[in-house]
C-alpha cells in the first residue's frame, strides 16, 4: 500500500498538504496518481487524476503534484465541508492499482 | 448519466463464496475498464480487480488465488466472486469505472462474513 499520514488538520482558510509515498514501480514510475474525497457513509469521489488534473466540477482549491516517489494533494482555503477522508491511488508496474491507507482531514 | 448499482447477499458464511453483481447503465460498456474496490470497516480502500469489456483481467496479487471477475456485455453486468471467505473479507464492495481515474462509483454493497 501507499503511505499516507493518518491525519492532517488545519483552520478554515488555511492550506494543508497530504503526502502519498510509493516506490518507483507505482507513484514514481507513472503519472497515474489519483485522489479521492470520502465523506462518512458515502462512496469516494474523484478529485484529482493523472497527478494534476481536476475533473469538471471539482473546486480549484484542490491541486495535485508529484516529486519522485511522492505525490501530494493540497487543499487551499480550507472549508468546513473539506472535512473528510482522502485516499490516493496509483497504477503499478504489474498492471494493477494500489491505494494509500487514507488520511482524515479535520477542520479546526 | 452513468450509474453503477451493486447487489449482493449481505451476509455470507465463512468458507463459502461471496458473489456480487454490478449493473451498469447510461454508458456504452465498451472502451472502459471496470473495477471492484472494497473498504473494510474503518479502513482504507483496497483495489481487488479490473476487467476490460473484451474480458481481459488483472487481479490484486494478494487476492488473486480466490477471486474471479467477469463481464456479461449482453446485460451490462460485471460480477465478482471471492471464494473461501473469512471475516477479513467483511467490507463495503464498490463497483467503479476506470477512465481518468476511478471516475464513477456505485453506492457500495455491504457484505458481512459471519456464521
Amino acid at each position: 500500500a501507499l503511505t499516507q499520514p493518518a491525519s492532517v488538520s488545519g483552520s478554515p482558510g488555511q492550506s494543508i498538504t497530504i503526502s502519498c509515498t510509493g516506490t518507483s514501480t507505482d507513484v514514481g514510475g507513472y503519472n497515474y496518481v489519483s485522489w479521492y474525497q470520502q465523506h462518512p457513509g458515502k462512496a469516494p469521489k474523484l478529485i484529482i487524476y493523472d497527478v494534476i488534473n481536476r475533473p469538471s466540477g471539482v473546486s480549484h482549491r484542490f491541486s495535485g503534484s508529484k516529486s519522485g516517489n511522492t505525490a501530494s494533494l493540497t487543499i487551499s482555503g480550507l472549508q468546513a465541508d473539506d472535512e473528510a477522508d482522502y485516499h490516493c491511488s496509483s497504477y503499478t508496474s504489474i498492471s494493477t492499482h494500489v491505494f494509500g491507507g487514507g488520511t482524515k482531514v479535520t477542520v479546526l | 448519466q452513468v450509474q453503477l448499482h451493486e447487489s449482493g447477499p449481505g451476509l455470507v458464511k465463512p468458507s463459502e463464496t461471496l458473489s456480487l453483481t454490478c449493473a451498469v447503465s447510461g454508458v456504452s460498456f465498451s472502451t472502459y475498464y471496470w473495477s471492484w474496490i472494497r473498504q473494510s470497516p474503518g479502513k482504507g480502500l483496497e483495489w481487488i480487480a479490473h476487467i476490460y469489456y473484451s474480458g481481459s483481467t488483472d487481479y490484486n496479487p494478494s487476492l488473486k488465488s480466490r477471486v474471479t471477475i467477469s463481464v456479461d456485455t449482453s446485460k451490462n453486468h460485471i460480477s465478482l466472486a471471492i471464494r473461501s471467505v473469512t471475516a477479513a473479507d467483511t467490507a463495503v464492495y464498490y463497483c467503479t469505472r476506470l477512465a481518468d481515474g476511478f471516475d464513477v462509483w456505485g453506492q457500495g454493497a455491504m457484505v458481512t462474513v459471519s456464521s
